[in-house]
């Protein structure tokens, strides 16, 4: 099993629409969480940290389920410029270094008119 | 605003041959890495620094070699190419070796070994 999973996509939604991904990661010891975003040949960049109460930034809300081991994003009111990979980022070890960070392989998301 | 700046953006190579992807920052950053972005793979770290003179192993380094003689600089050295190192490489920095700290990455750059 992977350290962490994504679906890969694409997902294909309309603008407007809402929009939620999973991933899952195997390690219970892990204790941060983040989504990252990557637009296509581009670098990927910081889009929020994943807190246990859940957390939201604009159209923006992140989960996290402890007990099945799952983070989720939502986009609400999809928008064009949404269209990018969706990197789900985890601890591999219960450390506090950046150097164990695991990277899933992305979800794609295409927002369309 | 530079950032995470990462030359050449594009290299073909023969197999065989060496080179050396280079990195650097001027964000003051003490943490520095380097991953690698294959297909149906999530990024793997290859090597990183915690500070000037400091450098360990990632998940992947065997054919890898860097060095961080300065905190702005973290190059990263193919010693004999393969083609197995293809792939697009990202040098990312962050304030300090913190789990929860935002890394920074540059643009990439794109390697083909033939």
């Amino acid at each position: 099993r992977k350290e962490v999973e994504q679906d890969p996509g694409p997902f294909n939604v309309p603008e407007g629409a809402t929009v939620a991904f999973n991933c899952t990661y195997s390690n219970s010891a892990s204790q941060s969480f983040f989504w990252y975003r990557q637009d296509c040949r581009k670098e990927p960049k910081l889009l929020m940290s994943v807190y246990s109460s859940g957390n939201e930034d604009g159209r923006f809300t992140a989960q996290l389920n402890r007990a099945s081991q799952y983070i989720s994003l939502l986009i609400r009111d999809s928008k064009l410029s949404d269209s990018a990979t969706y990197l789900c980022v985890v601890n591999k070890i219960n450390t506090g270094t950046a150097s164990k960070l695991t990277f899933g392989t992305g979800t794609r998301l295409q927002v369309t008119l | 605003n530079a950032g995470v700046t990462q030359t050449p953006k594009f290299q073909v190579l023969k197999t065989g041959q060496s080179m050396t992807l280079q990195c650097a920052q001027d964000m003051n950053h003490e943490y520095m890495s380097w991953y690698r972005q294959d297909p149906g793979m999530g990024l793997r770290l290859i090597h990183y620094s915690v500070g000037a003179g400091i450098t360990d192993q990632g998940e992947v380094p065997n054919g890898y070699n860097v060095s961080r003689s300065t905190t702005e600089d973290f190059p990263l050295r193919l010693l004999s190419a393969a083609p197995s190192q293809t792939s697009v490489y990202f040098c990312a920095s962050s304030a300090q070796d913190r789990v929860d700290g935002e890394l920074f990455f540059g643009e990439g750059s794109r390697l083909t070994v033939l």
